[in-house]
């Protein structure tokens, strides 16, 4: 199975601040057919369902706000939110789909000062 | 619109067969793959299977031994079944369509 690593576990920033937020994969993500890299994150707020922000590590879903930016390819990748507000509090999971059994990282929980 | 409804019963016994059912509307089962992840009490998200729109399945393989998905294309409904259950297994359990999550369904594990 395919391990997901992600750091920090939890991080505190202060409302308009970047942060960044890693995810790494335990073998390479990155299909080389379509050079797409089958990588997803999640938003999950307290007491919610989680939320699919961005698809294929950097496609951002509809009506996400740009401020949320994935990156990376391979096995290394990043979420960056650009400017942190107030309703992003949440735990923030990556998960790979490149092959089955599909598998999630433990998450970062982002806290606001 | 895209739904997907989890339902089931929110106490089983130690040793007992959880049975859940996500009962969808908005697309056709025929067309689109359906998840299923749980997610223990305060602990992150976990993966437990896939039923593929041409009806192929697959597991996690901690949980394999024990679980098994199907469907009732008919009835528009995706079935879990995981039996020998036990306190661990306690948490809230979703189906899902990307990017489409249902609201989940609390399970508690006790006698």
């Amino acid at each position: 199975d395919i391990v997901m690593t992600q750091t920090p576990s939890s991080q505190a920033v202060s409302a308009g601040e970047k942060v960044t937020m890693s995810c790494k994969s335990s073998q390479s993500l990155l299909y080389s057919e379509n050079k797409k890299n089958y990588l997803a994150w999640y938003q999950q707020k307290p007491g919610q369902s989680p939320k699919l922000l961005i698809s294929w590590a950097s496609t951002r879903e509809s009506g996400v706000p740009d401020r949320f930016i994935g990156s990376g390819s391979g096995t290394d990748f990043t979420l960056t939110i650009s400017s942190v507000q107030a309703e992003d509090l949440a735990v923030y999971y990556c998960e790979q789909y490149y092959d089955t059994p599909f598998t999630f990282g433990s998450g970062t929980k982002l806290e606001i000062k | 619109q895209v739904q997907l409804t989890e339902s089931g019963p929110g106490l089983v016994h130690p040793s007992e067969t959880l049975s859940l059912t996500c009962t969808v509307s908005g697309f056709s089962l025929t067309g689109y793959s359906v998840y299923w992840v749980r997610q223990p009490s305060g602990k992150g998200l976990e993966w437990m299977g896939r039923m593929r729109y041409n009806g192929d399945t697959s597991y996690n393989s901690a949980l394999k031994s024990r679980l098994s998905i199907s469907r009732d294309t008919s009835k528009n409904q995706v079935f879990l079944k995981m039996n020998s259950l036990q306190t661990d297994d306690t948490g809230t359990y979703y189906c899902t369509r990307d990017p489409y999550w249902g609201q989940g369904v609390m399970v508690t594990v006790s006698s």
